[in-house]
C-alpha cells in the first residue's frame, strides 16, 4: 500500500526567506508524485508533479521539487517566498493505473509574514 | 483549461434530509471522476471514483447506499447525501480527469461545505 507523510503541519517563515516542505512516500511499485496547493476557501490546484525524466521539476510560480528514489522523498522548496504563497500545500502520490488515485498527505500550512 | 465546478458551494440542511451536489468539466471531458472528503485540518480521503456511464468504485468505509454516486455523463457527476447526519458535515470536493488527454492529472473542484443541522 502507498502512504504519504508530510512531517510538518505548519511552517512560518518570514517573506523572501527560503522554504522547503517536506514530503515521503512509500511504495512498493513506480509511482507519480505531485504537489497540490490550496488557497483559503479554495480549491485544489496542482503546482507540479514529477511522472519520469529529470527528477528536478518546477512550477511556473518559482516553486521547484526533487524527487530522490533512493530517500523516497519529494520535497518542495522555493528560494524566496512572498505573502501570497501562504497556503495549505499538499503532496500525493498515485501508482499511475488505470484509476490513477492520489494518496494524499496530510498537509503542510505555509504562513508567511512579513 | 481544465476547470472543475461545483454546485452549491455551500449547503445547510436539516437532518435526515438528502442533499445532491453536482460536479461538472468545464472544458474537457471527464472520463473518470472522484469525490473527496476532508475534515478540518485533515487531508483529503477519497470517498469514491467513477468512470463515465460505470457504477462507482466506493473506497472501504464508504456506504454506497449513504453517498450515490452518478456520473451519466462526461461532463457531470453528481453526490447524493441520502438521509443527512451532523456527522455528515464536511468539505466534499470532486476531481476529474481526461483519460485520453491528461491522464495522469486530476483537476478540483473549488469544494462543496455541507452542514447538517
Amino acid at each position: 500500500a502507498q502512504s504519504v507523510t508530510q512531517l510538518d503541519s505548519q511552517v512560518p517563515v518570514f517573506e523572501e526567506a527560503p522554504v522547503e516542505l517536506r514530503c515521503n512516500y512509500s511504495s512498493s511499485v513506480s509511482v507519480y508524485l505531485f504537489w497540490y496547493v490550496q488557497y483559503p476557501n479554495q480549491g485544489l490546484q496542482l503546482l507540479l508533479k514529477y511522472l519520469s525524466g529529470s527528477t528536478l521539476v518546477e512550477s511556473i510560480n518559482g516553486f521547484e521539487a526533487e524527487f530522490n528514489k533512493s530517500q523516497t522523498s519529494f520535497h518542495l522548496r522555493k528560494p524566496s517566498v512572498h505573502i501570497s504563497d501562504t497556503a495549505e500545500y499538499f503532496c500525493a502520490v498515485s501508482d499511475g493505473g488505470s484509476q490513477g488515485n492520489l494518496i494524499f498527505g496530510k498537509g503542510t500550512k505555509l504562513s508567511v509574514k512579513p | 483549461g481544465a476547470v472543475v465546478s461545483q454546485h452549491p458551494s455551500w449547503v445547510i440542511c436539516k437532518s435526515g434530509t438528502s442533499v445532491k451536489i453536482e460536479c461538472r468539466s468545464l472544458d474537457f471531458q471527464a472520463t473518470t471522476m472522484f469525490w473527496y472528503r476532508q475534515f478540518p485540518k485533515q487531508s483529503l480521503m477519497l470517498m469514491a471514483t467513477s468512470n463515465e456511464g460505470s457504477k462507482a468504485t466506493y473506497e472501504q468505509g464508504v456506504e454506497k447506499d449513504k453517498f450515490l454516486i452518478n456520473h451519466a455523463s462526461l461532463t457531470l457527476s453528481t453526490l447524493t447525501v441520502t438521509s443527512a447526519h451532523p456527522e455528515d458535515s464536511s468539505f466534499y470536493i470532486c476531481s476529474a480527469r481526461d483519460h485520453w488527454k491528461d491522464w495522469d492529472t486530476q483537476y478540483f473542484g473549488p469544494g462543496t461545505r455541507l452542514t447538517v443541522l
